[in-house]
Parts: C-alpha cells; sequence; structure tokens
C-alpha cells in the first residue's frame, strides 16, 4: 500500500542552527501535513500544503507531488523546538491520511 | 484553547463490552473524523462525517463500530462489542472543509484498552 519514509528518525541540533526533515512518498499524494506532537499529545498543526512552499516564521516546508517527496526546514533553531515531529500525507482518492514514522528533535544548548 | 476535545484519555475494557467514546470537534467545522492509530497499521480511517452526515466510513470497520453526529458540535464513537485487538488511540480530527486544501486539527486521542 501506499507508504511515507519519514527521517530522519532522530535529530539533535545545537540552538541557533539549522537541518530539515523529510519524507518521500511511494506513490502520487494529493498533499501534505506536517505536525508537531505537544506536552499532551495532541498533533499541532505546522503547515498543510497541496503543491509549493509555505513558510511561518522559522519554519519552512516544501510539497513536490510529482517528485513524491516533503521537507520540513528549521532554522535557527530554539530550546523550544525540541518535539516530535510528523508528516502526513493524503492519498489520492481516499480521505486516508498516511503518517510518518516521526523525527525526534533535540535542540542543545 | 478551543481545540478538538476528546474523552476519555484512557479507556480500559473488557472483551464484550460496548465502549462509547466522545470527540467535540472545533467550533465551526464542518467535517470530523474518527481514525484509528496503531503501531503496526499506522492510522486508519474509521468514519467521516461532512455537516453531520456520514460521507465515508472504513470499510473493515462496519460491523462493530458505529459513529454518529447527532449534532454540529458533538460526535461519538461506539465499539460493540469491543475485542482485544481493538486496543489502539482512537483520534478525533476536524476542520471547516475540503473544498479545497484544508488543514486538519487532532485531539489528543482516546488510548483503549481490550483485556
Amino acid at each position: 500500500g501506499d507508504q511515507v519514509e519519514q527521517s530522519p528518525s532522530a535529530l539533535s541540533l545545537h540552538e541557533g542552527t539549522g537541518s530539515a526533515l523529510r519524507c518521500n512518498f511511494t506513490t502520487t499524494m494529493r498533499a501534505v501535513q506536517w505536525f508537531r506532537k505537544n506536552s499532551r499529545g495532541s498533533l499541532i498543526n505546522l503547515f498543510y500544503l497541496a503543491s509549493g512552499t509555505k513558510e511561518n516564521g522559522r519554519l519552512k516546508s516544501a510539497f513536490d507531488s510529482k517528485e513524491r517527496y516533503s521537507t520540513l526546514h528549521i532554522r535557527d533553531a530554539q530550546l523550544e523546538d525540541s518535539g516530535t515531529y510528523f508528516c502526513a500525507a493524503e492519498s489520492s482518492g481516499s480521505w486516508q491520511l498516511i503518517f510518518g514514522s516521526g523525527t525526534q528533535l533535540t535542540v542543545m544548548p | 484553547d478551543a481545540g478538538v476535545t476528546q474523552t476519555p484519555r484512557h479507556e480500559v475494557a473488557e472483551k464484550g463490552q460496548t465502549i462509547i467514546l466522545k470527540c467535540e470537534p472545533v467550533s465551526g467545522h464542518n467535517d470530523l473524523f474518527w481514525y484509528r492509530q496503531t503501531k503496526i497499521q499506522g492510522l486508519e480511517l474509521l468514519s467521516y462525517f461532512r455537516s453531520k452526515s456520514l460521507m465515508e466510513d472504513g470499510g473493515a470497520f462496519k460491523d462493530r463500530f458505529k459513529a454518529e453526529m447527532l449534532n454540529s458540535s458533538f460526535s461519538t464513537l461506539k465499539i460493540q462489542p469491543t475485542e482485544p485487538k481493538d486496543s489502539a488511540v482512537y483520534l478525533c480530527a476536524s476542520s471547516f472543509g475540503r473544498v479545497d486544501a484544508e488543514t486538519l486539527y487532532f485531539g489528543s486521542g482516546t488510548r483503549l484498552t481490550v483485556l
């Protein structure tokens, strides 16, 4: 079936640095959404993209349906950015959301 | 904040019992989804409502799972009878509507354990 491969599974950054998370899809997806899991266990929406890129503060996301991937870039990382980040893709022709396995981000002083 | 509210947070049931999970979507949202999350299958769609009308229900879950939305601000998911394989996290999500690209807002989930 449709798969979402998220990498890396864990990432450590020093404050002020940046990096990117990536999700690859085995098939063409209609849209992608990025979440961060908060302390209560809720999934907090970061971005929803059907195409192109979106930016919000120090976060930027891109989605290329044809090339079957999406990225989440974090710049100038802060301690409070630490947490688990998920991507989820919408399978074409279905309301099904397919989640990646998550990236545990740790930002160090 | 007025996000998606799910209750209870945890539920333990004996095999064969009936359990009811509850969800309050974000006020003003028209779409409501019920998902089940397991480590093996990931997120599986159970039901999808648009303006309280059932638009889609996961075929594999029809026999023992029933979701209802009696008003725009409240939905329930009934599992009857429960089986140990139903142990999972059940997530409710809502959005304004999927006419175009729309963001889903998720609740914290209900962790169900069936003994």
